[in-house]
């Protein structure tokens, strides 16, 4: 079974635009969960969707939304970039019968200038 | 809240030594602890995971047992290797499966 993508992998943007990244969760996962990992804060959680519906929200502004597509890929997106959203984001998913073990791609490292 | 704390590193060691990586939690309810494995450039790979009190979670000569009187769950191995160099991740996951991450542990072997 091919395992979590996550596209792109490099990007960089400027203080104001916005960004989408997308993520392919394991075929047959239905929960995808997205993170932010810098190295003052470690891993964050982002939010989890399932079944197309948000179901666990971490605490970020507004500005970072997503959402999940019928086939279960998601995209996150971050409206407004600031200096402070350079960071490496990951992606993970999780089989319907054992929410607890989640798989994550390799990220997607943003660097915001 | 919940939370989780983990030794800081970077921790180097030598070949064929043993390792210990402290670990406790805070938490409401009973949570199910993991232990998770970055290496360089890659995303983060599942190591073990114990989901009740006095489990003991195992993989590739890893261990970690849940310790709920002390609120811990130490990530140890008896004789490293250099492919062990990485970074390990302690977590919880909590009711709604909300995963909480310590802030990672960096760990080189040299031979």
């Amino acid at each position: 079974k091919a395992g979590v993508t996550q596209t792109p992998r490099y990007l960089i943007k400027t203080r104001g635009q916005q960004v989408t990244l997308s993520c392919s969760p394991i075929s047959g996962h239905r929960s995808v969960s997205w993170y932010q990992q810098t190295p003052g804060q470690g891993l964050q959680f982002l939010f989890e969707y399932f079944s197309e519906t948000q179901r666990n929200k971490g605490n970020f502004p507004g500005r970072f939304s997503g959402r999940q597509f019928s086939n279960s890929r998601s995209e996150m997106n971050v409206s407004t970039l600031e200096l402070g959203d350079s960071a490496l984001y990951l992606c993970a998913s999780s089989p319907t019968t054992s929410r607890e073990t989640q798989y994550f791609g390799p990220g997607t490292r943003l660097l915001v200038l | 809240g919940n939370s989780v704390t983990q030794m800081e590193g970077p921790v180097t060691l030598s070949e064929e030594a043993f390792l210990t990586i402290n670990c406790t939690y805070t938490a409401t309810g009973y949570p199910s602890l993991f232990w998770y494995v970055q290496y360089p450039g890659e995303g983060l790979q599942l190591l073990l995971k114990a989901t009740k009190a006095d489990d003991k979670g195992s993989n590739k000569g890893f261990e970690a047992t849940y310790r709920k009187e002390t609120t811990s769950f130490h990530l140890e191995k008896g004789s490293v290797q250099v492919s062990d160099s990485a970074v390990y991740f302690c977590a919880l996951s909590s009711t709604g499966n909300q995963f909480y991450f310590g802030t990672g542990t960096s760990l080189t072997v040299i031979p």
